[in-house]
C-alpha cells in the first residue's frame, strides 16, 4: 500500500505567484516526520523543510511552508512567491518511528516567466 | 565543509560482477541510508543504519548488502548485479534526533549490462 502519494505529477505556477504541492500519508506510527525534499534538473537532493507528528506550529523556512493537517494526514508544501530557480522536483516524505524513509513519487514543478 | 561523499559517480558494469558503492560521511551522524532512484519511482530505501553495527532493510533490500563497520562509512554491495538493478543511487546521513535533516551524496549513477 501506498504510504506516501503525491497526486500532482506536474504543475506550472507563474512566477511571484505561490503554490501548493499536494502529499498525503498513511502511518500507524503516533511518533513519525515529514520532509520535502528538492531536486533540481543537476540531480542534487536539497533538505527545504521538517515537520514531526508532535509538532503545534506548522513548520516554515524562508518561502517554504509546510500545511500539516494530521486528522487528514496531509502535509501539503507551500512556496510563495515562486521564482524560476523554484523549477524542480520537488518529494514529499516520511520518516517512520523506525527510522524506514518513505518517499513519494515526486511533482515536477514548472515556473513560467 | 559537510558532505556526503559517494565514490564511484559512474560505473558500467557487466551482470555478476561484484561491485562496491562506497559512502562516507564526516559530521558523525548516526543514521546512514541508500536509496535508489528510477524513474516515476521517486526514491525507494534499500537499506538504513540506525548506529554502527546496526542495519535494516529499506524498502528493495533484495540483491544489495550493507555494512556499517565504522560510523562514517556506509558502503554498498552488489555480490552479483543484475540489469534491473541500472539506477540512480544515493546515500544519504543525519542525526538520529529531530529535525533528521538528511545530507545526501551526489549520487551514483550504476548501469549493468
Amino acid at each position: 500500500a501506498q504510504k506516501i502519494t503525491q497526486t500532482q505529477p506536474g504543475m506550472f505556477v507563474q512566477e511571484k505567484e505561490a503554490v501548493t504541492l499536494d502529499c498525503t500519508y498513511d502511518t500507524s506510527d503516533p511518533s513519525y516526520g515529514l520532509f520535502w525534499y528538492k531536486q533540481p534538473s543537476s540531480g542534487e537532493m536539497i533538505f527545504l523543510i521538517y515537520q514531526g507528528s508532535y509538532d503545534q506550529q506548522n513548520a516554515t523556512e524562508g518561502r517554504y511552508s509546510l500545511n500539516f493537517q494530521k486528522a487528514r494526514k496531509s502535509a501539503n508544501l507551500v512556496i510563495s512567491a515562486s521564482q524560476l530557480g523554484d523549477s524542480a522536483m520537488y518529494f514529499c516524505a516520511m520518516r517512520e518511528e523506525g527510522g524506514k524513509l518513505i518517499f513519494g513519487q515526486g511533482t515536477e514543478l514548472s515556473v513560467k516567466p | 565543509e559537510a558532505q556526503v561523499t559517494q565514490n564511484p559517480r559512474y560505473l558500467i558494469t557487466v551482470t555478476g560482477k561484484k561491485l562496491t558503492v562506497t559512502c562516507s560521511q564526516n559530521m558523525n551522524h548516526e543514521y546512514m541510508s541508500w536509496y535508489r532512484q528510477d524513474p516515476g519511482l521517486g526514491l525507494r530505501q534499500i537499506y538504513y543504519s540506525m548506529n554502527v553495527e546496526v542495519t535494516d532493510k529499506g524498502d528493495v533490500p533484495e540483491g544489495y548488502k550493507v555494512s556499517r563497520k565504522e560510523k562514517r562509512n556506509f558502503p554498498l554491495i552488489l555480490e552479483s548485479p543484475s540489469p534491473n538493478q541500472t539506477s540512480l543511487y544515493f546515500c544519504a546521513s543525519s542525526h538520529r534526533l529531530p529535525p533528521y535533516e538528511q545530507y545526501f551524496g551526489p549520487g551514483t549513477r550504476l548501469t549493468v549490462t
